[in-house]
Order: structure tokens, then C-alpha cells, then sequence
């Protein structure tokens, strides 16, 4: 069964410093990778996603993510937050042959000005 | 158009009381899902139907009822609900189970008094 994990639960970070999220999974063989995001009382926005191919994936709202097998992570990044990126992220796998998502704890982002 | 929706918005009711939730998507999308969210908690899996037919029960109790008549609806029969099942109630879709990714519609906040 695949799993996830997310070690940090909240991280506060300037306005216009860089950011990465951490992401650990556990599956053995290639998994779906997902970020979503998801703002208090609303539902989950999908940031981006891993399926094969090119291990670096960009994603919307100028976030990527970095795909690296060897540390079974997948990182989600991005250059320069906003103030708008405040908001709960959650990691997810998915895996064949199963139709769940597997979520991870999720990390919430305080963004300070 | 990657919309999915959900009625209502907000739903107060008693635990004598019979009531449902809806979510539609126009994007095609086979398989649909139910989750339930708690605070500060990532979203639970209580049910998948894939091509209209329920095809994953995540031991969820018989108060809660799913329904897909066709493949743009999901509703979910709520009756005779306790206090502790007041949450966000996530509805989401993909184009097929595991390996596409799953949009989120904004959710129905329930507070069962």
C-alpha cells in the first residue's frame, strides 16, 4: 500500500522569500504524485501533478515540483510566495491498480509580510 | 472547464433529520467521490463510483447513502447523522479512477445539531 508524508505541519515564510514544501512517499513501484492546495472552507485545487517523464513538473500559480526516486520525495517549490499562497498543501499518491489517493497530513503556509 | 459543484453550501441539521447532498460535472469525468473532511485534517475517502457503479465503500455507516444516477450526479442521502459527522463534504471527479487526477468541487460545510 502506498503511503505519504508530509514532516512539516506548518511553515511561515516572508512574503517574496522562496519556499519548499516537503513530500515523502512510500510506494514500490512508480507512483502518481499529486500537490493541491487548498484555501479555509474551500475545496482542494490541484497544483500540479506526476505521472512519468520529466522529473522537474511546473504546475500553476508558478509552483513546481521536483520528482526524485532515489529519496522518494517529491518537493513542491516556488521562487517567490505571495501573500495568496497562504493556505493549507496537501501531497497525494495515487498507485495502480487502486482508485484512491493516498493524502498526506498536509502543511499549512502563514505567509508574514 | 474543470468545475465540479456542490449544493448546498452550507447545510444545519438535526440528527432526526433526513437531508441530501449534490455535486455535478459536465467534464466527462467516469469516476466520481465523496469525501469527508474534519479541521486540519486531510479529506477521507468514503466512497468511488466509477462508470455510475459503486465500486469502493470505505466501511462508511449506512446514515450516510450514496447515489449515482448518472454519470454528471452524485448525491449523497444523509439520515439520522450524529454531532461527531459535522465536516466539509468533498466531491470530486477524474476522468478513471487511479491514474488521473482528481478535481475538487468547494465542498458542503454540515454541522448536524
Amino acid at each position: 500500500a502506498q503511503s505519504v508524508t508530509q514532516p512539516d505541519i506548518h511553515i511561515t515564510v516572508s512574503e517574496g522569500a522562496s519556499l519548499e514544501l516537503r513530500c515523502n512517499y512510500s510506494y514500490g513501484a512508480t507512483p502518481y504524485l499529486f500537490w493541491y492546495v487548498q484555501s479555509p472552507g474551500q475545496g482542494l485545487q490541484l497544483l500540479l501533478k506526476y505521472f512519468s517523464g520529466d522529473t522537474l513538473v511546473q504546475g500553476i500559480k508558478g509552483f513546481e515540483a521536483e520528482f526524485k526516486r532515489s529519496q522518494s520525495s517529491f518537493n513542491l517549490r516556488k521562487p517567490s510566495v505571495h501573500w495568496s499562497d497562504a493556505a493549507e498543501y496537501f501531497c497525494a499518491v495515487g498507485a495502480d491498480g487502486n482508485e484512491k489517493l493516498t493524502f498526506g497530513t498536509g502543511t499549512r503556509l502563514t505567509i508574514i509580510p | 472547464d474543470t468545475e465540479v459543484t456542490q449544493t448546498p453550501k452550507h447545510l444545519v441539521m438535526g440528527m432526526t433529520n433526513k437531508k441530501s447532498l449534490k455535486c455535478e460535472q459536465h467534464m466527462g469525468h467516469r469516476a466520481m467521490y465523496w469525501y469527508k473532511q474534519k479541521a486540519k485534517k486531510p479529506p477521507e475517502l468514503m466512497f468511488v463510483y466509477s462508470y455510475e457503479k459503486l465500486s469502493i465503500n470505505e466501511s462508511v455507516p449506512s446514515r450516510f447513502s450514496p447515489e449515482c444516477p448518472n454519470s454528471s450526479l452524485l448525491n449523497l442521502h444523509l439520515h439520522a447523522l450524529q454531532p461527531e459527522d459535522s465536516a466539509l463534504y468533498l466531491c470530486a471527479s477524474s476522468q478513471q479512477g487511479y491514474t488521473y487526477e482528481q478535481y475538487f468541487g468547494p465542498g458542503t460545510r454540515l454541522t448536524v445539531t
